[in-house]
């Protein structure tokens, strides 16, 4: 069984150009997360869905990053315009049901330059 | 206040040594428990549930006190391998990490 995909793996961009991360969830996980990780601020809970409905975005930093979730094996993270501050590895994970565990992706290492 | 503090670490012990980590969270309505491991540039991997009877895998225990709401986990007879960071993980629909204790495990 494949895990959670993460693409792209690293993407070096420009300050105010848009970033796109995609997260394709395990196969039958309701639950989907996005978190962003830095050495300053650990591993932040950007925002997750249940059942492609986003509910909770409390964790999104600023109206620059936006997520969607179109269906149940898709997922994206935009951020638009980005800026250096947003330099971070992103990660995607998933999880069966509600209060089980969570299984990650390799992450997406986002450079803004 | 973080909703799940951890010890800061880093710990630094011997190959053989007892070492034991512990967390706060400030939900009281958190619903499930997790200790993650996550290497060096890797993603965060389960290292095990945590149970409020306790639970063992191992050389690795456990430990959920509900009413302190603390978190713990000891690692007996440490290996090179267990250098990693852990993170203590409070699931209630969503799920929140601490910030993760790094261990080194010296020969």
């Amino acid at each position: 069984d494949a895990g959670v995909i993460q693409s792209p793996r690293h993407e070096v961009t420009e300050m105010g150009q848009e970033v796109t991360l995609r997260c394709k969830p395990i196969s039958g996980h309701d639950y989907l997360f996005w978190y962003r990780q830095t050495m300053m601020r650990g591993l932040e809970l950007l925002i997750y869905f249940n059942n492609n409905v986003p509910i909770d975005d409390s964790g999104m930093p600023e109206d620059r990053f936006s997520a969607k979730m179109p269906n149940a094996s898709f997922s994206t993270l935009k951020i638009q315009p980005s800026e250096p501050r947003d330099s971070a590895v992103y990660f995607c994970a998933s999880s069966r049901r509600g209060n089980t565990e969570a299984f990650f992706g390799q992450g997406t290492r986002l450079t803004v330059v | 206040r973080k909703e799940v503090e951890q010890d800061p670490g880093p710990f630094n012990v011997p190959e053989g040594a007892t070492v034991a980590f512990n967390c706060t969270y400030s939900n009281s309505a958190s619903q499930s428990f997790f200790w993650y491991r996550q290497d060096c540039r890797k993603e965060p991997k389960l290292l095990m549930s945590v149970y409020s009877s306790g639970n063992e895998d191992g050389r690795f225990t456990a430990q959920l006190n509900r009413a302190s709401q603390y978190i713990s986990l000891l690692i007996r007879d440490s290996k090179l391998s267990d250098s990693a960071t852990y993170l203590c993980v409070v699931r209630n629909n969503d799920m929140r990490f601490g910030a993760g204790t790094r261990l080194t495990v010296k020969p």
